[in-house]
């Protein structure tokens, strides 16, 4: 298997639940985001892990917790969460200090929080 | 910060017309430029890419500039087919290899 590879593709759950997105590379990358796809807006960052190390949480809310066992795995756990959280969530790995190295995306899991 | 403005969709084009989608950034240094393209259902692909100042980036019959004195990386297709319908994203990175800064994308419908 190739690429970035996402499970599960969809995903509803009440407020109450508590469920993960994985996310898992095989291009031998370094480093992994999570993205956040709502309706009408830009594609939001949520986190970056480099080297298995969070870099970066740009003020993501605790009812999203990351987890980065490895440099090829990320995993995002969703606890409580509110009927705007509903999105398509992109996992996405690139290989940092490479030259000309883009960033390559998963298919999304689609998340509907009832 | 750094930012990246695309034109507002959607667009709708007719099959064989020209495609132009337009894109400009801010950026404190010399990013490094993308196209991605997401088709309905999927996740986000490149398209293409540029590195420096007056670079083209092409692939599949799309073309994009890196063009510094106006701060800008059009998208462009001499003639459009359906199955290009999709949304495009313009992209930026100051850090090779690193995370990305999206435009809010365009949303392409080609007819028959």
């Amino acid at each position: 298997e190739t690429g970035v590879t996402q499970t599960p593709r969809h995903l509803v759950m009440g407020m109450t639940n508590k469920k993960s997105l994985k996310c898992e590379q095989h291009l031998g990358h370094n480093a992994m985001y999570w993205y956040k796809q709502s309706a009408k807006k830009p594609l939001e960052l949520m986190f970056v892990y480099n080297f298995k190390e969070q870099t970066e949480n740009n003020s993501v809310p605790s009812r999203f917790s990351p987890e980065c066992p490895n440099s090829s795995h990320l995993f995002l756990h969703l606890h409580t969460l509110q009927p705007e959280d509903s999105a398509l969530y992109l996992c996405a790995s690139s290989q940092v200090g490479a030259y000309n190295s883009p960033l390559h995306f998963g298919n999304g899991t689609r998340l509907t929080v009832t | 910060g750094d930012s990246v403005t695309q034109m507002e969709g959607p667009v709708t084009l007719s099959e064989e017309a020209f495609l132009t989608i337009n894109c400009t950034y801010t950026a404190t240094g010399y990013p490094s430029l993308f196209w991605y393209v997401q088709y309905p259902g999927e996740g986000l692909q490149l398209l293409l890419k540029a590195t420096k100042a007056d670079d083209k980036g092409s692939n599949k019959g799309f073309e994009a500039t890196y063009r510094k004195e106006t701060t800008s990386f059009h998208l462009e297709k001499g003639s459009v087919q359906v199955s290009d319908s999709a949304v495009y994203f313009c992209a930026l990175t100051e850090n090779q290899g690193g995370k990305l800064i999206f435009g809010q994308g365009t949303e392409l419908s080609v007819k028959p």
